[in-house]
């Protein structure tokens, strides 16, 4: 089946260590987003890509940062994590023009923050 | 600004009864509107869309929703909740560049 895939499901990190979230899709999607959801929260845009154009929401910390090597994959780097970035993080997909259809998500991959 | 919100951060009803998640929209056109569910440690699942036409949409696992303009409102109706419908519930808009979502509205379910 077409989806989108995160791995991992759940990442512990140390405090301020480097830490890199993927993100893989089947579906062939131009767009790739990536969100944030703090417990109870809603899920927060970190940005997007469209093809390879990068675009960051402005008020996206700078300790965030994304790749996106090919059309099936995209990343989440946290170059300094602290403990207020643990959070689901969540990758989701659509096509230009399609948005109508809704956003396909992953799972999410849960951050631990120690 | 454009704002997707959701009045009620929790609501609760008992397993059989019916069910309306109140959703309200603030965008300059009419937005493509969605409701997602997400269980517990996962991720979001399309549960409905609403971009135009029939103003009443209907969704996976029995949801409902109806867009009406004149009241910014896109509600999530069920007739006959089940407990394993005990879930969050987004509701969601926005347009070709982006989604945004409301804050969220836990269901509980009492047997």
């Amino acid at each position: 089946d077409a989806m989108v895939i995160q791995n991992p499901r759940y990442q512990v990190t140390q405090f301020g260590k480097p830490v890199t979230l993927s993100c893989s899709q089947t579906l062939n999607h131009n767009v790739m987003y990536w969100y944030q959801q703090k417990s109870s929260q809603a899920p927060k845009l970190l940005f997007h890509y469209y093809d390879k154009d990068f675009n960051n929401e402005a008020d996206t910390p700078d300790n965030f940062q994304s790749r996106r090597p090919n059309t099936s994959f995209c990343f989440l780097d946290i170059r300094s994590p602290g403990l207020g970035d643990a959070a689901m993080y969540l990758c989701a997909t659509s096509n230009p023009g399609q948005a109508s259809r809704g956003y396909t998500f992953g799972s999410g991959t849960r951050l631990t923050v120690v | 600004a454009q704002s997707v919100t959701q009045p009620d951060i929790h609501i609760t009803v008992s397993e059989g009864a019916s069910l309306e998640l109140r959703c309200n929209y603030s965008y300059g056109a009419t937005p493509y509107l969605f409701w997602y569910v997400q269980s517990p440690g996962q991720g979001l699942q399309l549960l409905l869309k609403y971009f135009s036409g029939d103003t009443l949409v209907q969704g996976i696992k029995g949801f409902e929703a109806e867009f009406k303009r004149s009241q910014s409102s896109f509600n999530l109706r069920k007739p006959s909740v089940h407990w394993s419908d005990a879930a969050e519930y987004f509701c969601a808009g926005g347009g070709d560049d982006k989604i945004i979502f409301g804050k969220g509205t836990r269901l509980h379910i009492l047997p």
